[in-house]
């Protein structure tokens, strides 16, 4: 079983829907990371997290350290958002830097307009 | 903004040869990371490195597998007698100590 697990692992929607992508993880973390990733490899970090909520633009994380689970919602999508959405955690280690990130698959987000 | 840079964008080579590849990291980036990316999967941390010091490696960081950081700068890994499973994305990261990782646009490697 993979430490980090992401659903859905695909997701089409048309342009104005509200998505949510869930991501699950079963190690102690120091912050949980959502990322996305354009055709081509570039990786762009949106959120860093340990605890609570964030909001950028259109964008919203949030976590519950409890359950061990984070969402990224997306309010009215847009073609542009259609990308791999990837979550990532920080183990604890090395008194909890961020050592290293552990990965979960993607999530691959289609916007139709 | 420079951002991350990566060196070259593509390498094809014959199974057995050996290759190198770059990553110049944002200048005041203390730590940098190299990951590994196969298709549809996400990335697999490979080896970071704060300054000039290699802090972590992983398993799968076979004895094939090198990387260096000789001036706290720039970095390089190496893969000697590729195979044809080291076919990936190699991506690298920077960050100022615990902030959030700036991505490279990788190097895709293809072994023939």
């Amino acid at each position: 079983k993979n430490e980090v697990e992401q659903s859905p692992q695909n997701l089409t929607a048309q342009e104005g829907e509200f998505i949510t992508i869930n991501c699950s993880y079963s190690v102690g973390i120091s912050a949980l990371h959502w990322l996305q990733q354009h055709p081509g490899g570039g990786i762009v970090s949106l959120f860093m997290l340990s605890s609570g909520k964030k909001k950028h633009g259109r964008l919203i994380a949030t976590i519950n350290i409890q359950e061990k689970h984070s969402s990224l919602h997306i309010t009215a999508s847009h073609p542009r958002d259609s990308a791999v959405y990837i979550c990532a955690v920080s183990p604890l280690n090395y008194g909890g830097s961020q050592g290293n990130l552990i990965f979960g698959k993607g999530t691959k987000l289609s916007v139709k307009p | 903004d420079t951002g991350v840079s990566q060196d070259p964008r593509h390498k094809i080579t014959k199974r057995g040869q050996n290759v190198t590849f770059r990553c110049d990291p944002i200048s005041e980036h203390n730590r940098l990371y190299w990951y590994r990316q196969t298709l549809g999967q996400g990335p697999e941390f490979l080896t970071y490195f704060q300054n000039e010091a290699q802090l972590e490696k992983s398993r799968l960081l076979s004895d094939r597998f090198s990387a260096e950081r000789p001036k706290g700068s720039f970095s390089t890994l190496e893969i000697q007698r590729t195979e044809q499973g080291d076919s990936a994305m190699y991506l690298c990261a920077s960050s100022f100590s615990d902030q959030p990782q700036h991505f490279g646009d990788g190097t895709r490697l293809s072994i023939l």
